[in-house]
């Protein structure tokens, strides 16, 4: 069974840091492209950024560019999300998300952790 | 970057209906187009794929098809567990949401 299981949300000040992990298993996992896509509260997902099958090639959103980066550990088969430089408008559920392809849709996603970005 | 428009956003119908979601690209996108179910508090569910390809498992009430840069999902007689949110996906470049239409009773 194909499991996604994210971790380290929370609370977090304005301009802070926080970082994501995101553990799969039941899939070969250094053969997909993962995602990290977000929802903010009553609003639809948003792609935030994607990492290539062998972490070389990591693209973002704009509205996260310089401030978030993914990557990955294939011998970990996890899955992370670095944030930096927080702001309250980054307050959202986010979930990993296996692709299909590089320009991928979605066949599996984690459960989802909320992050909140407040004073 | 493409933007996805989808309609109606809410949309009110009753056991047994068939309903359809309509989503429009702002550009081509060929047959990159994804459609989820999200039902409150759960990730969303990859129902469609490549605009028409039902995703293993999706009952086959669920049904999309293509013409030009408009997009529809249809739900051919409703069920209760077919209540939720609907959301298309463009992935031509990177990906796209739209922003979803509320399926109620």
């Amino acid at each position: 069974e194909v499991q996604l299981v994210e971790s380290g949300g929370g609370l977090v000040q304005p301009g802070g840091s926080l970082r994501l992990s995101c553990a799969v298993s039941g899939f070969t996992f250094r053969n997909y492209w993962m995602h990290w896509v977000r929802q903010a509260p009553g609003k639809g997902p948003e792609w935030v950024s994607r990492v290539s099958s062998d972490g070389s090639i990591m693209n973002s959103a704009d509205s996260v560019r310089g401030r978030f980066t993914s990557s990955r550990d294939n011998t970990q088969n996890t899955l992370y999300l670095q944030m930096n430089s927080m702001r309250a408008e980054d307050t959202a559920v986010y979930y990993c998300a296996r692709g299909v392809g590089a320009a991928a849709y979605f066949d599996s996603w984690g459960q989802g952790i909320l992050v909140t970005v407040s004073s | 970057d493409i933007r996805m428009t989808q309609s109606p956003s809410t949309l009110s119908a009753s056991v047994g209906d068939r309903v359809t979601i309509t989503c429009r690209a702002s550009q081509s996108i060929s047959d990159s187009l994804a459609w989820y179910q999200q039902k409150p508090g759960k990730a969303p569910k990859l129902l469609i794929y490549r605009a028409s390809s039902l995703e293993s498992g999706v009952p086959s009430r669920f049904s999309g098809s293509a013409s030009g840069t408009e997009f529809t999902v249809t739900i051919n007689s409703l069920q209760p567990d077919d209540f939720a949110t609907y959301y298309c996906q463009q992935y031509y470049s990177f990906s796209t949401f739209g922003q979803g239409t509320k399926v109620e009773i």
